[in-house]
């Protein structure tokens, strides 16, 4: 079945650091890969998505994940994180986009130091 | 263009009672994906409609159920209502099948069971 795992349910940076969020899958076929955002109170926002194309996915609000299939990897960076950047972060993953759900990981929760 | 409205926002309930969410998918959308979100176990699919017709299936009893409107509009059910079911409940939508690429979730349903 397919997978999805995030390394570290909490993540906690000072601003301006680099932000690294994990999440590395399971697969036996080429996957679908996102990264949706969850602000308090909110629903998820679409972040980036991979979808077989170039392997370096930019996103909205400075983020970007890279597709390392040798690793089963599809990590999420931001090279300065901003105090706004607090929230939910969850990485997703279908493998036939045409059948099947999107399945999530269980979220990693990023917080942000002045 | 209004987003993913989901009703109520918060919601109270005893165990053994019953409950129905609502969630008008954005105009035009014809596919609605139902989440469950808790802390433990993050986001599990539910279930996924698509014309009225019910594409995917999550593995949750049938106390959970759920349809879709001729005009896309979706409501979940669930009944008998258990502790555990206590939890934010998610609906997403998409403009066609298949809803992979890009899902919009609305804010969710709280729904508390007492």
């Amino acid at each position: 079945a397919q997978s999805v795992t995030q390394l570290g349910s909490h993540v906690s940076v000072s601003e301006g650091a680099l932000v690294l969020l994990r999440c590395n899958y399971s697969s036996s076929v080429p996957p679908y890969l996102f990264w949706y955002v969850q602000y308090p109170n909110q629903g998820l926002q679409l972040l980036l998505k991979y979808t077989s194309a170039a392997t370096l996915v930019k996103g909205i609000n400075g983020f970007e994940a890279e597709f390392k299939k040798s690793e089963t990897s599809f990590h999420l960076t931001k090279p300065s994180a901003h105090m706004s950047d607090a929230a939910e972060y969850f990485c997703a993953v279908s493998y036939n986009p045409g059948n099947t759900p999107l399945v999530f990981g269980k979220g990693t929760r990023l917080s942000v130091i002045a | 263009k209004a987003g993913v409205t989901q009703t109520p926002r918060y919601l109270i309930k005893t165990r053994g009672q019953q409950v129905t969410l609502s969630c008008s998918p954005i105009s035009g959308h014809r596919s609605v994906s139902w989440y469950q979100q808790t802390p433990g176990q993050g986001l599990q699919f539910l279930f996924e409609y698509f014309s009225e017709t019910q594409r995917n299936k999550g593995n949750f009893p049938g106390r959970f159920s759920g349809r879709q409107f001729s005009n896309s509009r979706s409501e979940m059910n669930v009944s008998t209502l258990e502790l555990g079911d206590s939890a934010l409940y998610l609906c997403a939508s998409s403009p066609t099948q298949p809803s992979r690429e890009k899902l919009f979730f609305g804010s969710g349903t709280q729904l508390s069971v007492l």
